[in-house]
Order: structure tokens, then sequence, then C-alpha cells
């Protein structure tokens, strides 16, 4: 069965400060994969997605993530935070191509002033 | 981009009523929905997956009998939670998925459900 593991549940980073957030999945072969990032109170919002072609993929709000098949991983990064970054964020799987998306357990990140 | 409504926003229900959540595409057609469940500082579940005009495929553990998905329309889907308890408090979140929209779905700000 496809999982999602985020091994860290929480983060605390300096303000500016770099960030990587890290996501493995189980599958036999190559998901479709996300992150998404939660704010207090609020709905999801997608981040970036990988379906295929170039590894690095780039997303919304200076973030990017780099897809490895080697390490079954896909994680998160962004060379600088802000204070607003502070948020749960959720990467997430579908690999079955019946558009049901799996998440991983979340990683909160706090921010430092 | 893709704009998912969700309504109530929040709702306090007594233990033994009905509840009905409507989540709603606003500026496109949504051929598929699903419901997720999300406790405290936990990750979302996925509960069910509606297609328009078609029985909804639930996952399994949750019982279709008390969580009532009716997909009528291809803006619109409810969640109607019946004879509601206390364990049945969670953050509801709604996705919708349109066609051709390249495996993205837009999620709803999501209803906090508290059963007292």
């Amino acid at each position: 069965a496809q999982s999602v593991t985020q091994p860290d549940i929480h983060i605390t980073v300096s303000e500016g400060a770099s960030l990587e957030l890290r996501c493995n999945y189980s599958y036999g072969a190559t998901p479709y994969l996300f992150w998404y990032v939660q704010s207090p109170g609020q709905g999801l919002q997608l981040l970036l997605k990988y379906f295929s072609g170039d590894t690095l993929v780039q997303g919304i709000k200076g973030f990017e993530a780099e897809f490895k098949r080697s390490q079954s991983s896909f994680n998160l990064r962004k060379p600088s935070v802000h204070w607003s970054d502070a948020a749960e964020y959720f990467c997430a799987v579908e690999g079955n191509r019946d558009d049901k998306i799996i998440f991983g357990k979340g990683t909160r990140l706090h921010i430092l002033p | 981009g893709a704009v998912v409504s969700q309504h109530p926003s929040w709702v306090i229900c007594k233990s033994g009523t009905s509840v009905k959540i409507e989540c709603r595409s606003l500026d496109f057609q949504a051929t598929t929905m699903f419901w997720y469940r999300q406790f405290p500082k936990q990750s979302l579940m996925l509960m069910a997956t509606s297609n328009e005009g078609s029985k909804a495929t639930y996952e399994q553990g949750v019982e279709k009998d008390k969580f009532l998905i009716n997909h009528a329309s291809l803006t619109l889907s409810t969640l109607t939670v019946t004879s509601a308890h206390p364990e049945d408090s969670s953050f509801y979140i709604c996705s919708a998925l349109g066609q051709g929209m390249n495996y993205e779905q837009y999620f709803g700000p999501g209803t906090r459900l508290t059963v007292t």
C-alpha cells in the first residue's frame, strides 16, 4: 500500500535561514507528488507538484522540491524563510491514478524572529 | 485560480442531531469531489470520493450510513453527518477536481464541527 512519511513533526528555524522538510514515499512506481501548506484556520494551498520530467520543481512562495527516485524522497526546500511561512506542511502522494491523494502526517514549521 | 467554498465554516450541534456541510466549486465544474476528515494536529484522512450523479465511494472504515454524501450537480457536494456524536467532532475538508485540471485538487477552507 502506498504511504507517505514525514519524519519531522516539528521544525524550528530562524527567520532568514534555509529550510528543508523531508518526505519519503512508499510506492512501486513513480507517483504524483505534492506539497501543500495549511495555515491556521485555513484550507490547504498547493505549493508545488511533480508528475514527470525535471526532478527539481519550482513552486509558489519561493519553495522548491526535488524528486529523488533512488531515495523515494521529495524534500521541500526554501533558501530563506519568512515569518509568514510558519504553518503546517503536508507532503502527499497520488499513486494509483485514481485521483486519491494520500497525505503524510504533516510537519509544523515554527519561525524564530 | 479555482475556488472551492464550504458552508458553514463552523457549526455546533447537539448529540443525536444531523448536520449538513456544503462544498461548492465556484468557478469550475467539479467532476469529482473528495471529503476528508482532519483531527486536531493530525493529517487529512480521505473519507469518500463522490462523482457527480453517482453514489459516493467510501474508504474502508467510514460508515456510509452515518456520513451521507450527495453530489447532485457539477458544482455542489454535500456531506451530512447523521445522528452526530461527540466523537464526530472534527475538521471536515472537501476538495474538487475538474476535467482537464491535471490532477490538481482544489481544497475548501474546511468546516469545524463540534458535537456537544
